[in-house]
């Protein structure tokens, strides 16, 4: 199994709502991320995890919560977002770049969120 | 900080022809990093790079790395619409995890 499973696909949610996104893998990676993309830019990192604990954190809003449950999961809690943090969500995962670079990422097919 | 460029920007294409991209680092790169991207969905890896010189290929598609391991360049032989699609460079920002895009090159392929 080579994938990452991103849910849900796609989410509309207002600014007032409290929504999940999540995403898992079965690869026995220990490093999961999440990116965000704007239409027409690429993905900027938000959040790495490393064996489960937070190891990055690009200044995201705090709006944005991550969490990583276990080594297979990863949840990006969303809680008062604005119209302008409608993007790509993306999840990634790769063998464990807290120890190495060289390691390819495995991407999601990400969630598409839209806020009102 | 490592900043990655690419050219084109975008690129349209006939069916059949050959095509190269580019990718340009301000600092010496230690991994670099090809994917491929349909609109609005996931990334797909194509080939990673690491020494200065080396060139991967795979179907269609070649890479290749400078030997000051500075450029990249992607270059696609007798395209097909299957090939088109956003293609971007990353490389590592830091050492370990702080992995970083280039913006990204749109490629439309013609029947």
């Amino acid at each position: 199994d080579t994938e990452v499973t991103q849910t849900p696909k796609h989410l509309v949610m207002g600014m007032t709502n409290k929504k999940s996104l999540k995403c898992e893998q079965h690869m026995g990676h220990r490093a999961m991320y999440w990116y965000k993309q704007k239409a027409k830019k690429p993905p900027e990192l938000m959040f790495v995890y490393s064996y489960e604990k937070l190891s990055i954190n690009e200044s995201v809003p705090s709006r944005f919560s991550p969490e990583c449950p276990n080594s297979s999961l990863l949840n990006l809690h969303l809680h008062a977002l604005q119209p302008e943090d409608s993007a790509l969500y993306l999840c990634a995962s790769s063998q464990d770049r807290g120890r190495s670079t060289n390691e390819k990422l495995f991407f999601g097919s990400g969630t598409q969120l839209s806020v009102l | 900080s490592q900043e990655l460029e690419q050219s084109p920007q975008s690129l349209i294409v006939q069916e059949g022809k050959n095509l190269t991209i580019n990718c340009t680092s301000s600092k010496t790169l230690y991994g670099l990093y090809w994917y491929k991207q349909k609109y609005g969905e996931g990334l797909i890896f194509l080939m990673m790079l690491q020494k200065g010189g080396e060139e991967k290929s795979h179907e269609k598609i070649t890479a290749k790395l400078d030997e000051k391991k500075q450029q990249s360049s992607l270059h696609i032989t007798a395209s097909q619409p299957s090939h088109a699609g956003i293609y971007l460079c990353g490389a590592d920002k830091n050492y370990g995890q702080n992995f970083v895009f280039g913006p990204g090159t749109r490629l439309s392929v013609l029947p």
